[in-house]
């Protein structure tokens, strides 16, 4: 069965240090999909990134950085030079066209506090 | 602009009374769905839909019901069967069913 394991559950940093979420999944499918969500205060989930299994090139935008790792199943996010507005609840998900027919399998979350 | 919509923000339900979330979206979206959040944890499916006029339970529709006349509507109605209905509801959209899913900024439903 597939799974979405975010072990942080809580991260707090200074501002401007960089700091990494990770996101450890299990899937039997060759073909999936990897996803990361903000969740702020208001509540609203604004999408970040989407990965696909068969591209393992890292990504960059910005401050955020995504190093997805086939190998150890991991999908990690890091935020360069993090400031207070990074502060939030961010969700890593995973989708499959097999075992979840697409639906989003989601980690419980990790919440970062960024103090300034 | 584009984007989805939920009304209202915060919702007060009273013992044995249904109550209903709206969803829209203008982003011409074929697909939605309806999340349940309850706090500190992560997102749980209630209902989706591929394409008008058609829907599909998830993994906790017990409680819950929903239609899709309108390509861009998406109503939740939590009916006195949900016993537990206290949680933050978010919709979401994506252009086809699988593709990437935008969410609307939710609704609270509050029990009095």
């Amino acid at each position: 069965a597939q799974k979405v394991t975010q072990a942080q559950t809580e991260i707090s940093v200074v501002e401007k240090e960089d700091v990494t979420l990770d996101c450890v999944y299990e899937t039997r499918d060759t073909t999936y999909y990897l996803f990361w969500y903000k969740q702020p205060p208001s509540g609203e989930l604004v999408f970040l990134i989407r990965r696909n299994s068969f591209d393992e090139q890292n990504e960059i935008s910005g401050r955020y950085s995504w190093n997805f790792q086939k190998s150890t199943s991991s999908f990690n996010f890091t935020i360069t030079a993090s400031q207070v507005v990074d502060s939030a609840v961010y969700f890593c998900a995973l989708s499959d066209p097999m075992d979840s027919n697409y639906q989003l399998i989601w980690g419980a979350g990790t919440k970062l506090i960024i103090k300034p | 602009d584009g984007g989805i919509t939920q009304s209202p923000k915060y919702l007060f339900r009273k013992e044995g009374q249904n109550v209903t979330l709206s969803c829209e979206q203008n982003l011409n979206h074929d697909a939605m769905y309806w999340y349940r959040q309850d706090p500190g944890q992560g997102l749980r499916l209630i209902y989706y839909s591929q394409i008008v006029n058609d829907f599909q339970k998830g993994d906790i529709a017990e409680g819950y019901s929903v239609s899709r006349e309108k390509k861009e509507s998406f109503p939740l109605t939590v009916t006195s069967a949900q016993k537990n209905p206290t949680a933050f509801y978010l919709c979401a959209s994506s252009i086809v069913y699988g593709e990437t899913q935008y969410f609307g900024p939710g609704t609270r439903l509050l029990v009095l």
